[in-house]
């Protein structure tokens, strides 16, 4: 398998402009989390869902933040409009249903807001 | 709520010499435990993780870790590092219904050749 696949692997955009990452999980999983890192409050869950389905979104920053999954395969993080505090690494994460499962990183998207 | 303390922001290591990652956590069940590495310019890799049984976990790369229910502790251990032990270690808790992991804020680990 090849992983959990993010794209892009770096995003440079000026402040104001919708960014969005995307995330594929790996095939099968049953979860899939997202996950921003920062120098000053290192890794912190945004939202997760399972089987398609947001089950917390607590960890949210604002209304500017939205994440959705239309499929199994397939996740988005949409920030509209950016901010520069939104400058971060971005991961998504992914595991088989609860139970004695890890979660899989995948390589991060670092974004920039200029 | 669940938090993960991890007390030790910044170690500074020669080759050879032994290590100890301090991690605390703050939860009353049962709960998942884990340590992450974090190579330089990497993603998150699993080191090990303890969900229950015997509390002395081995993992990869000849880390191990401890878990102790009384001290609500999990300290990862090597014995002798080397220098692509290079990275940030993270211990994260998981509350096993939730699903939901909790990371610590991590430890940057700089070994010296």
């Amino acid at each position: 398998d090849a992983g959990v696949i993010q794209s892009p692997r770096h995003e440079v955009t000026e402040m104001g402009q919708e960014v969005t990452l995307r995330c594929k999980p790996i095939s099968g999983h049953d979860y899939l989390f997202w996950y921003r890192q920062t120098m000053m409050r290192g890794l912190e869950l945004l939202i997760y869902f399972n089987n398609n389905v947001p089950i917390d979104d607590s960890g949210m920053p604002e209304d500017r933040f939205s994440a959705k999954m239309p499929n199994a395969s397939f996740s988005t993080l949409k920030i509209q409009p950016s901010e520069p505090r939104d400058s971060a690494v971005y991961f998504c994460a992914s595991s088989l249903a609860q139970g004695y499962n890890e979660q899989f990183f995948g390589p991060g998207t670092r974004l920039t807001v200029l | 709520a669940q938090s993960v303390s991890q007390h030790n922001h910044h170690v500074i290591l020669s080759e050879a010499a032994s290590l100890e990652l301090g991690c605390n956590y703050s939860y009353g069940g049962t709960v998942n435990l884990f340590w992450y590495v974090q190579y330089p310019g990497q993603h998150l890799q699993l080191l090990l993780k303890y969900f229950s049984g015997d509390p002395l976990v081995k993992g990869i790369k000849g880390f191990e870790a401890e878990f102790i229910k009384s001290k609500f502790s999990f300290n990862l251990r090597k014995p002798s590092v080397q220098w692509s032990d290079t990275a940030e270690y993270f211990c994260a808790v998981r509350d096993p219904v939730r699903e939901k992991l909790t990371f610590g804020t991590g430890t940057r680990l700089t070994i010296i050749p």
